[in-house]
């Protein structure tokens, strides 16, 4: 069946980086984009960006510019977000979802925790 | 930077009620609006798509409507499983969700 895999749960420390893999499955994964949404504990949804898996483009939200890189693997079939320089308030929770910047977003990840702290 | 604005924020609601939740964006957006669902501890689940277009799977208790700037997600006859919140999600420029409306069940 069509699935997103996320990598497991990171902690890290204020200023360090973090990588989440997102690994599709049951799809042509060059047909689609990735986008990535996070979610802070006990808040909404927040919008990152996209990365088409078909030739690389990107967008990013404007204030994870400069922070925020997306690529993809073809070769697996895996999509991947690092975020550099973390905050505190970079904790939350990750999601890959199958879609681009133009299409709703119908195949989601089940997440993934990133915690940052001292 | 398109800003959606959902209303209400939160909607207590009894078994077999309607409810109704709007977003409004701040620019025409055509109808490029999308509904989803997410229970606590769950990824969100597409409901609808551009603005009124069904999901396969999806009750057909959930649809949705409006065009531009004002949309509408309506449940008709709500039932316990829908207690969530939803949000809504704007593709015409770049990405961005409403704040989501929390559903509860009374």
């Amino acid at each position: 069946q069509v699935q997103l895999v996320q990598s497991g749960a990171e902690v890290k420390k204020p200023g360090a980086s973090v990588k989440v893999s997102c690994k599709a499955s049951g799809y042509t994964f060059t047909s689609y984009g990735i986008s990535w949404v996070r979610q802070a504990p006990g808040q909404g949804l927040e919008w990152m960006g996209w990365i088409s898996a078909y030739n690389g483009n990107t967008n990013y939200a404007q204030k994870l510019q400069g922070r925020v890189t997306m690529t993809t693997d073809t070769s697996t079939s895996t999509a991947y977000m690092e975020l550099r320089s973390l905050r505190s308030d970079d904790t939350a929770v990750y999601y890959c979802a199958r879609g681009h910047d133009k299409s709703a977003f119908d195949i989601w990840g089940q997440g993934t925790m990133v915690t940052v702290s001292s | 930077e398109i800003v959606l604005t959902q209303s209400p924020d939160f909607q207590s609601v009894t078994p077999k009620e309607k409810v109704t939740i709007t977003c409004r964006a701040s620019q025409s957006i055509g109808s490029s609006l999308h509904w989803y669902q997410q229970k606590p501890d769950q990824s969100p689940k597409l409901l609808i798509k551009y603005a009124s277009q069904s999901i396969s799977g999806v009750p057909s208790r959930f649809s949705g409507s409006g065009s531009g700037t004002d949309f509408t997600l309506t449940i008709n006859s709500l039932e316990a499983e829908d207690a969530a919140a939803y949000y809504c999600h704007q593709s015409s420029s770049l990405g961005g969700f409403g704040q989501g409306t929390k559903v509860e069940i009374k």
